[in-house]
């Protein structure tokens, strides 16, 4: 099955700078990889997500890159704020079957 | 609209007792998902339903647990006999077709 890690577990950043979290898949057949962001005490919900027929996307402060051949993909978040402090989750399937999490990346931002 | 329901949020029971749990997905949503999220780790998937059917049990411990969605809305997970590994949150999700999965507050289990 489809193996997702996540690096770095924690990552703390002052105000305004950028945070970069980075994911590796195994199965290169997976096309749909989405990024959840979990609030303490709170359900995880889609911030970003992208498909492997592109390989960037963004939306406003928050950019997702993808290298199918490498089969890594990564979050981008710019002129963090403390509202950014949460638990990011990459994850990957196959048609949008099976999504698999990865374990998680802690963002902390200093004001 | 209204969101995906789970019940209870939280329960705590001895190890070798039973549970479950169950779920209301979003009106109209075909796919379901229980997840099993343990405190510090990301959501592993057990089970997947399109409508009443089982797509995907591969990583669900058959020999304890159980799930059914017999109307092919709502959704039921039982745990039996619990043993303290099965602490964790159980988020339930569903999904209509655009790939984004919709979570629910999830129901928090502790095992004694």
């Amino acid at each position: 099955g489809e193996n997702v890690e996540q690096h770095p577990s924690t990552l703390s950043v002052q105000e305004g700078d950028s945070a970069v979290i980075k994911c590796t898949y195994s199965d290169s057949a997976s096309n749909y990889f989405p990024w959840y962001k979990q609030e303490l005490g709170k359900r995880p919900q889609l911030i970003i997500d992208i498909r492997s027929n592109v390989g960037e996307k963004k939306d406003q402060r928050i950019a997702v890159t993808l290298n199918k051949t490498a089969k890594h993909f990564s979050l981008h978040i710019t002129e963090t704020q403390p509202e950014d402090s949460a638990v990011y989750f990459c994850a990957a399937s196959r048609n949008d079957y099976k999504l698999s999490f990865g374990a998680g990346t802690t963002v902390t931002v200093r004001a | 609209e209204a969101g995906v329901a789970q019940s209870p949020r939280y329960k705590i029971i001895e190890k070798r007792q039973s549970v479950a749990f169950w779920c209301n997905p979003i009106s109209g949503h075909a796919t379901l998902y229980w997840y099993q999220q343990i405190l510090g780790q990301g959501p592993k998937l057990l089970i997947q339903f399109q409508n009443n059917g089982v797509v995907d049990d591969s990583q669900l411990p058959k020999d304890r647990f159980s799930a059914e969605r017999l109307k092919g809305v709502d959704s039921t997970l039982k745990i039996q006999p619990a043993k303290l590994e099965d602490s964790a949150v159980y988020l339930c999700a569903s999904s209509h077709n655009t790939g984004e999965l919709f979570f629910g507050e999830g129901s928090r289990l502790t095992v004694l």
